[in-house]
C-alpha cells in the first residue's frame, strides 16, 4: 500500500482565493510526522510546514494551514489567499517512528498547483 | 546558517560512464538522504545516511552506492551510467532521523545522460 497519496494531480485556483491540496497517508505508528514541501518550476524543494501525530491543534505557518484529521489519515494543505507565486508542484511526506531497520521519508506524487491570475 | 549545498549543479555524461555528486549539509545536521527526480517515477528515494552509516535504502540497483563522511558530508556515486539515469538528483539533510524533523533540500544536481 502507498504511504502517502495524492489524488490531485492538478488543481487551478484564482489569485487571491483559498485552495486545499488533499493528502491521505497509511501507517501503523502512532508517532509519526506529516510534511508539506513546495517545488517550483525551478526545481527546489522547499520545505512548508509540519504536524506531529501527537500535536491536537492544526499546524499553521503564515498562509499555510495543516487540515489534520487523525481518524481518517489526513493530512490537507490549505493555502489561503493564493498568490501566482504559490503556483509549483506540492508533496505531501511522512516520516515514522525511528526503528531498527530505519525510518525514510515518504512522499506523495505531487500536486501541481497553478495560480490563475 | 548555509543551506544544503550540492555540487555540482549541471553534469552532463555519456552512457558508461561513472558520476559522482556531492552534498555538503546544513552545519549541526547529521542525517543525509538522497532522493531521484524524474518526470515519470516522480520523487524515489535513493538512501539514507545517519552518522557515516546507511540506515536506508530504496529500490535501485547496485550501480547507485553512495557515503557519509565524519563531518556529515556525503556523497553519491553512480557507476555504468544509462540514458534512464537522467535525473535531477535531489540532497536533504535533517538533524538527526526523529519523526518529527524536517529534511530541508539542496537545489539539486541535474544529471543529463548523452
Amino acid at each position: 500500500a502507498q504511504k502517502i497519496t495524492q489524488t490531485q494531480p492538478g488543481m487551478f485556483v484564482q489569485e487571491k482565493e483559498a485552495v486545499t491540496l488533499d493528502c491521505t497517508y497509511d501507517t501503523s505508528d502512532q508517532s509519526y510526522g506529516l510534511f508539506w514541501y513546495k517545488q517550483p518550476s525551478s526545481g527546489e524543494m522547499i520545505f512548508l510546514i509540519y504536524q506531529g501525530s501527537y500535536d491536537e491543534q492544526n499546524a499553521t505557518e503564515g498562509r499555510y494551514s495543516l487540515n489534520f484529521q487523525k481518524a481518517r489519515k489526513s493530512a490537507n494543505l490549505v493555502i489561503s489567499a493564493s498568490q501566482l507565486g504559490d503556483s509549483a508542484m506540492y508533496f505531501c511526506a511522512m516520516r515514522e517512528r525511528q526503528d531498527r531497520t530505519g525510518n525514510q521519508f515518504y512522499f506523495g506524487t505531487g500536486t501541481s498547483l497553478t495560480v490563475i491570475p | 546558517k548555509a543551506g544544503v549545498t550540492q555540487t555540482p549543479r549541471y553534469l552532463i555524461k555519456t552512457r558508461g560512464q561513472q558520476v559522482t555528486l556531492s552534498c555538503s549539509p546544513i552545519s549541526g545536521h547529521r542525517s543525509v538522504s538522497w532522493y531521484q527526480q524524474t518526470p515519470g517515477q516522480g520523487l524515489q528515494f535513493l538512501f539514507e545516511y545517519f552518522s557515516e552509516t546507511q540506515r536506508n535504502k530504496g529500490n535501485f540497483p547496485g550501480r547507485f552506492s553512495g557515503r557519509q563522511f565524519s563531518n556529515s558530508r556525503s556523497e553519491m556515486n553512480v557507476s555504468t551510467l544509462e540514458l534512464g539515469d537522467s535525473a535531477l538528483y535531489l540532497c536533504a539533510s535533517s538533524p538527526g532521523t526523529g519523526a518529527n524533523q524536517p529534511q530541508h533540500f539542496g537545489d539539486g544536481t541535474r544529471l543529463s545522460i548523452l
